[in-house]
C-alpha cells in the first residue's frame, strides 16, 4: 500500500498570507494526486487533480506542484473561506486502491 | 446540478449487518464509475470500495474484504453499500463519490454509521 504523509499536521496562518501545504507518497505516484478541501460537517471538496489541474471554478489563488513522491499545495493570499482541513490522495495504477494523506489543517493565527 | 444523497446509517450492534444506499441524480449514472469512502470520526479520510460503470468490477480495502459488498442498480440510479460482520472500528461517515476517471469530483453529504453494544 502506498503510505500518503502530510505536513504540517497544523498550520497557522494569518488572512492574506500564504500557506505552503506539503504531502509525501512513500513510491511514486507520478502526477496522480488529489487535494481535497473539508470543512467542519461538509464532504471533502476536489481543488487538484493530476497534481497541478485545478478542478471547475476554483480560484487561482489555489495551486497544486510536484510528481513523484514529493507534492505542495499552495494557497497565495489566505481568505477566510479558506480555514479548512486538507487532504491529499493518490489514485496511481488505477484501479489499484487509493490511499489519503492524514490530513493538513489550516487555522487562523 | 449532481446531486448524491446517502442513506441507511445509524446505530448496529458489533456483528451486525447494515445496508447503505447511495441516489444519484443530476448526471448520466450508468456512465460513471462509483465509490464509497468513509470518515471515522475526528479522523482522516479512508476509501472502502468502488464500482465500474458497467458493474462488472469492484475492488475492496482490505480492511472491509469479505464483509463488505458494493452494488449498483442503474435503472434505479442508485449504488449500494453492504455491510456485514460489523465491528466497531467500522464507525464512520460513509460518503459515495462519482468519477469518470479517478479522482472523485462529486461526494454526498455522507450518512453516519456507529458500530456499538
Amino acid at each position: 500500500e502506498i503510505v500518503m504523509t502530510q505536513s504540517p499536521a497544523t498550520l497557522s496562518v494569518s488572512p492574506g498570507e500564504r500557506a505552503t501545504l506539503s504531502c509525501r507518497a512513500s513510491q511514486s505516484v507520478s502526477s496522480n494526486l488529489a487535494w481535497y478541501q473539508q470543512k467542519p460537517g461538509q464532504a471533502p471538496r476536489l481543488l487538484i487533480y493530476g497534481a497541478s489541474t485545478r478542478a471547475t471554478g476554483l480560484p487561482a489563488r489555489f495551486s497544486g506542484s510536484g510528481s513523484g513522491t514529493e507534492f505542495t499545495l499552495t494557497i497565495s493570499s489566505l481568505q477566510s473561506e479558506d480555514f479548512a482541513v486538507y487532504y491529499c490522495q493518490q489514485y496511481n495504477n488505477w484501479p489499484r486502491p487509493w490511499t489519503f494523506g492524514q490530513g493538513t489543517k489550516v487555522e487562523i493565527k | 446540478q449532481v446531486q448524491l444523497v446517502e442513506s441507511g446509517g445509524g446505530l448496529v450492534k458489533p456483528g451486525g449487518s447494515l445496508r447503505l444506499s447511495c441516489a444519484a441524480s443530476g448526471f448520466t449514472f450508468s456512465d460513471y464509475y462509483m465509490s464509497w469512502i468513509r470518515q471515522a470520526p475526528g479522523k482522516g479520510l479512508e476509501w472502502v470500495s468502488y464500482i465500474s460503470s458497467s458493474n462488472n468490477y469492484t475492488n475492496y480495502a482490505d480492511s472491509v474484504k469479505g464483509r463488505f459488498t458494493i452494488s449498483r442498480d442503474n435503472a434505479k440510479n442508485s449504488l449500494y453499500l453492504q455491510m456485514n460482520s460489523l465491528r466497531a472500528e467500522d464507525t464512520a461517515v460513509y460518503y459515495c463519490a462519482s468519477f469518470r476517471m479517478p479522482p472523485p469530483d462529486y461526494w454526498g453529504q455522507g450518512t453516519l454509521v456507529t458500530v456499538s453494544s
